[in-house]
């Protein structure tokens, strides 16, 4: 079965400083989705960035990017330039075979 | 064009009684979900719809159903709520049948069972 996991409960970083939060995953298909989503306090899911796994070219969204290595089964996402906006719980998420199998999530403090 | 729309936002509710959460998106989506969310957890899946007229069980459908009403709604029914129940339980939609397309979270309904 496929897991998916954050050892990050807790990450903190200045403002306008780069941070990176990691994720692994473990599965035995090749074809998949990886994907970070953003949890403000509102509960709201949103979606940050996604990557398809046989793209080897990492995805970016402006001042988000991922570092995807395949072998490795590893998905760190990159924060540039932190705001302080972008405090909020982050998620890492495996897709495949109609499911989300979700990390348990990693909380982010930009510290003004 | 409001996206997903989730009602009550907040639910109290004693061991036993049973309550319907209710769903709806307004993009056309064929493809309808109920997560719920566990502190210290990821998103668990309850329940999907990956079209109109079909339901399937996710990761933790014990002790509840689903009612895709039309392509639009998706209810999710408690028919005798258990302290273990008490989550935030989000909805959520996506275009196409699989989930490689990209999902839009409802903002959740937090329900508490006493």
């Amino acid at each position: 079965a496929q897991t998916v996991t954050q050892s990050q409960p807790e990450m903190s970083v200045q403002e306008a400083e780069t941070v990176t939060l990691s994720c692994t995953y473990d599965t035995s298909e090749s074809d998949y989705y990886l994907f970070w989503y953003k949890q403000p306090p509102s509960r709201q899911m949103i979606l940050v960035i996604r990557q398809e796994a046989y793209k080897q070219q990492n995805a970016t969204e402006n001042r988000f990017s991922v570092n995807f290595q395949k072998a490795a089964k590893s998905f760190s996402l990159k924060i540039s330039d932190s705001q302080l906006g972008d405090a909020a719980m982050y998620f890492c998420a495996y897709g495949s075979n109609y499911q989300l199998i979700w990390g348990a999530g990693t909380k982010l403090i930009i510290k003004p | 064009n409001a996206g997903v729309t989730q009602t009550p936002k907040f639910q109290v509710l004693k061991t036993g009684q049973s309550m319907t959460l209710q769903c709806a998106q307004d993009m056309n989506h064929n493809s309808m979900y109920w997560y719920r969310q566990d502190p210290g957890m990821g998103l668990r899946l309850i329940y999907y719809s990956a079209s109109e007229g079909t339901t399937d069980k996710g990761e933790v459908p014990n002790g509840y159903n689903v009612s895709r009403l039309n392509k639009r709604e998706f209810s999710l029914r408690l028919e005798s709520a258990a302290p273990s129940q008490t989550s935030v339980y989000f909805c959520a939609s996506s275009e196409a049948r699989l989930t490689y397309e990209w999902q839009y979270f409802g903002p959740g309904t937090r329900l508490t069972v006493t």
